[in-house]
Parts: C-alpha cells; sequence; structure tokens
C-alpha cells in the first residue's frame, strides 16, 4: 500500500486569490499520477492524468506540475472561484489500474 | 454516455444488519473498482475487478465485506454483519483502460450510516 500525503488538509481563500497544494508519493515505480475534484453530493471528476517527469497540464485556471525523481505534484488554481470549492484528491496508479488516494485536500472559497 | 450508476444514494441501518450496494459501470469498461471514504479520509479501495476477475481485495475485510461482477458487468457489494465504524460513503468507479494512465469514472456514492 502506497503512502500518499496531500497537504494541507484545508484551506479557506477569498475568491480571487490564487493558491496551491502538495500531494506527495513515493518516487520509486512511479507509473502514473491522478487528480481529482469532489464536489460535495457529486461524483469525484477527473482533472488530470500525469506521467512524465517535469509535465505541466492545464485546464483553464487550474494546473498541475509533476517531478516523478522526488516525488511530488503541485496543483494551482489561479484566481479562486466560490464554484471552486471542493476536495481535491490525488492518487498514483501502478501499471495494474490501481489507484491509492491521499486524503484531499478541501478547499473553500469565501465570496 | 451514462455515467456510473450507484444505488442506494443513502442507507441507514442498525449495528448487525445487512446492507448491499449496487453499480452499474460505464458499458465496455473492464475495470471496476469499489472504494470506502470515511469522513476526512481519502477513498480507500476495497475491491478491484478485471471484467469478472478479482485483480486486488488485499483491503476488504472479508469476515463482514463481499463483493461480486458476474458477466464482468454490474456488480454488488455486501457487508454482514455492519459495524460502526463501517459508516462511510462507497464510491464505485470504472476505467475503460487497462493500463494505470486511463482516468477512471466515479458514480455518486452511497452514504451509508449504521446506528
Amino acid at each position: 500500500i502506497l503512502n500518499v500525503e496531500q497537504s494541507p488538509q484545508s484551506l479557506h481563500v477569498q475568491e480571487g486569490d490564487s493558491t496551491n497544494f502538495t500531494c506527495s508519493f513515493p518516487s520509486s515505480n512511479f507509473y502514473a499520477l491522478h487528480w481529482y475534484r469532489w464536489e460535495t453530493a457529486k461524483s469525484p471528476e477527473a482533472l488530470f492524468v500525469m506521467t512524465l517527469n517535469g509535465d505541466e497540464k492545464k485546464k483553464g485556471r487550474i494546473s498541475a506540475t509533476l517531478n516523478t525523481k522526488e516525488g511530488y505534484s503541485y496543483l494551482y488554481i489561479k484566481g479562486s472561484q466560490p464554484e471552486d470549492s471542493a476536495t481535491y484528491l490525488c492518487a498514483p496508479s501502478s501499471a495494474g489500474n490501481m489507484l491509492t488516494f491521499g486524503g484531499g485536500t478541501r478547499l473553500m472559497v469565501k465570496p | 454516455e451514462a455515467g456510473v450508476a450507484q444505488s442506494p444514494r443513502y442507507k441507514i441501518i442498525e449495528k448487525r444488519q445487512s446492507v448491499a450496494f449496487w453499480c452499474n459501470p460505464i458499458s465496455g469498461h473492464a475495470t471496476l473498482y469499489w472504494y470506502q471514504q470515511i469522513l476526512g479520509q481519502g477513498p480507500k479501495l476495497l475491491i478491484q475487478f478485471q471484467n469478472n476477475g478479482v485483480v486486488d481485495d488485499s483491503q476488504l475485510p472479508k469476515d463482514r465485506f463481499s463483493a461480486e461482477r458476474l458477466k464482468g458487468v454490474d456488480s454488488t457489494l455486501k457487508i454482514q454483519p455492519a459495524k460502526l465504524e463501517d459508516s462511510a460513503v462507497y464510491l464505485c468507479a470504472s476505467s475503460g483502460g487497462t493500463g494505470g494512465r486511463t482516468e477512471a469514472f466515479f458514480g455518486q456514492g452511497t452514504r451509508l450510516t449504521v446506528v
């Protein structure tokens, strides 16, 4: 079972602030890293699947970077909006498709 | 394309009772997962199926939990008997790829409360 840590556990920001969170995972035998957003009362939704060291992916105001050698990924949100309030989960995956989730970062954006 | 369907959405039972959850994955998806998410924690994998075979069930408490995926499509997860600590959201997900670089699609989950 992989040890996946996410920080911070929770975060309160004002609308318009930019923010970022961290996902740490074992760097050995890395295969891929997934980021998900989980809004209350909805299904977790995939944001990114990242595979290459140095990879950077972007979707609107959300972007992510990946460092497989040191075992971390950052998720950035530029100009946070109330609709960005959610729990953000990261999960490294094995070649066998097994996802191991971290504890998540709960983001609350105040209008 | 229809998403992953789960039922029921909510369930309240007394401890020592039995409960079953149902999942219908996205059509054609070979991989199906059941996760348990306890409040304040990340989802924990209970069992992973590839078609109707079990890939990993190392974290499934087999003395009380069971899961099956008949004909490699729908799946059921059962708890018998339930304990207070089983109160959680049970998420089902499916994936169309066989490698770990394919995103998984999740259902809305079943929120179980054991009283």
